[in-house]
Order: structure tokens, then sequence, then C-alpha cells
């Protein structure tokens, strides 16, 4: 199993730009959530999809940001138009949706946004 | 209403001395606890889970972990600290019941330095 795939390793961007973040989860897993990483803030719960429905959206920042994930083995996030203040390392994880299941990481997008 | 407190933001050890990293929680219901690592330039990895089951909890890399309800605590800890433990480590909660269950609650993370 290849784990949970993410693409770009790196986005370099200029402000105002669109910026799309790709995800592939672990087949079978059917809980996707998406997390943001800064210093000042840690680790942030962005959005969370079950089954492919988002079920909890509360963290995304603003109407800047939106996520997708037209069937089970892909999700996208995408700013637009992005900000410096966007600038962080962005993970997916994937679990099996039980009350107790561990996350799955991806290796996270560093996106930086001048 | 559910939180975790990682009680030190940076852990300094000489390879071979124990690790102690700690974290103490907050949970209206019953939680389940864990504790993630994180390597540079990599996505955090579990490391173990509590789940009501055994209150000591041993998980990968000789780590591993206990449960104090009286104290709201779950410290993880290992005996000999190896080169390859530095990283950052995640103490998680999530609640099995109420409004958020399932939610995850991390920890603001601890970063374990092992010096030779």
């Amino acid at each position: 199993d290849a784990g949970v795939i993410q693409s770009p390793r790196h986005e370099v961007t200029e402000m105002g730009q669109e910026v799309t973040l790709r995800c592939k989860p672990i087949s079978g897993h059917n809980s996707l959530f998406w997390y943001r990483q800064t210093m000042m803030r840690g680790l942030e719960l962005l959005i969370y999809f079950n089954n492919n429905v988002p079920i909890d959206d509360s963290g995304m920042p603003e109407d800047r940001f939106s996520a997708k994930m037209p069937n089970a083995s892909f999700s996208t996030l995408k700013i637009q138009p992005s900000e410096p203040r966007d600038s962080a390392v962005y993970f997916c994880a994937a679990s099996q949706g039980q009350l107790n299941s561990a996350l799955h990481f991806g290796n996270g997008t560093r996106l930086t946004v001048t | 209403a559910q939180s975790v407190t990682q009680l030190d933001s940076h852990v300094s050890v000489s390879e071979g001395t124990p690790v102690l990293l700690r974290c103490n929680y907050s949970s209206s219901y019953s939680p389940s606890l864990f504790w993630y690592v994180q390597h540079p330039n990599k996505g955090l990895q579990l490391l173990l889970k509590y789940t009501s089951a055994a209150t000591l909890v041993k998980g990968i890399n000789g780590f591993e972990a206990e449960f104090k309800k009286s104290e709201t605590s779950f410290h993880l800890t290992k005996p000999s600290a190896h080169m390859s433990d530095a990283a950052e480590y995640f103490c998680v909660v999530s609640t099995n019941r109420g409004s958020t269950l399932g939610r995850l609650y991390f920890g603001r993370g601890t970063q374990l330095t092992v010096w030779p």
C-alpha cells in the first residue's frame, strides 16, 4: 500500500493566483481530512469528509478556500485567490472512519505564496 | 470541552537516557488518546493509541504511554533514547460521544532533541 499520496510536494506561487492541492487517500479508508500546519498556529483541521461527503468544514478559514472529494480515491483543496498568509504545510490524512481509528498522513504540500 | 496540553515545547536528552514527554488532556467524555511522531518534512505517524483497554500502552520503536484518569495524563516514555528519535511529538485526544464525536484535538507538539 502506497499510503496517502499528496501532490505537489512544494508549491511556490504569487499572491492572487489559484492554488490546487491534491490528495489520493488509502483505498478502503472512507474518512479524509485536510490539515494546515504553521509555526504560529500548529496543526489545524480545515475540513473532513466521510464517504466523500463533507462533514465538518468549520475550520476552513474563509471563502477563498474550498475542498472537494468527487470520489473515494481523490480530493482537492483549492485556494483562490491565494495570499501570503496562506503559506503553510498542508496535510491530507485518511482513516477508516471508526471512533478509534488512527490517521494516516501524507507527506504534505509546502505552499509558499509570495 | 476537549483539549490537549503538552507541557513542554522542547525536550533535550542524551542518547541512551530515558525520554519523558508530558501530556494532559481535558475531555467531557471517555477519550481515546494517541501519540504521533513527525520527522522533518514528513507527515505524522502513529506511535500508539489508548482506547479504554489496558492503561499501559506499548507502541512502535520502544515507546509506551500510561493512561492515568485521576491525573488526566497520558505521558509518553522510552527507557533509552536513540538519535533517530529526534522529531516532533504530538499528543491527540478523540471524543467517543457527544456533538464532537470522533473529532481529534491535537496538542501543540513537543520537539525532542537527542544529543550524542
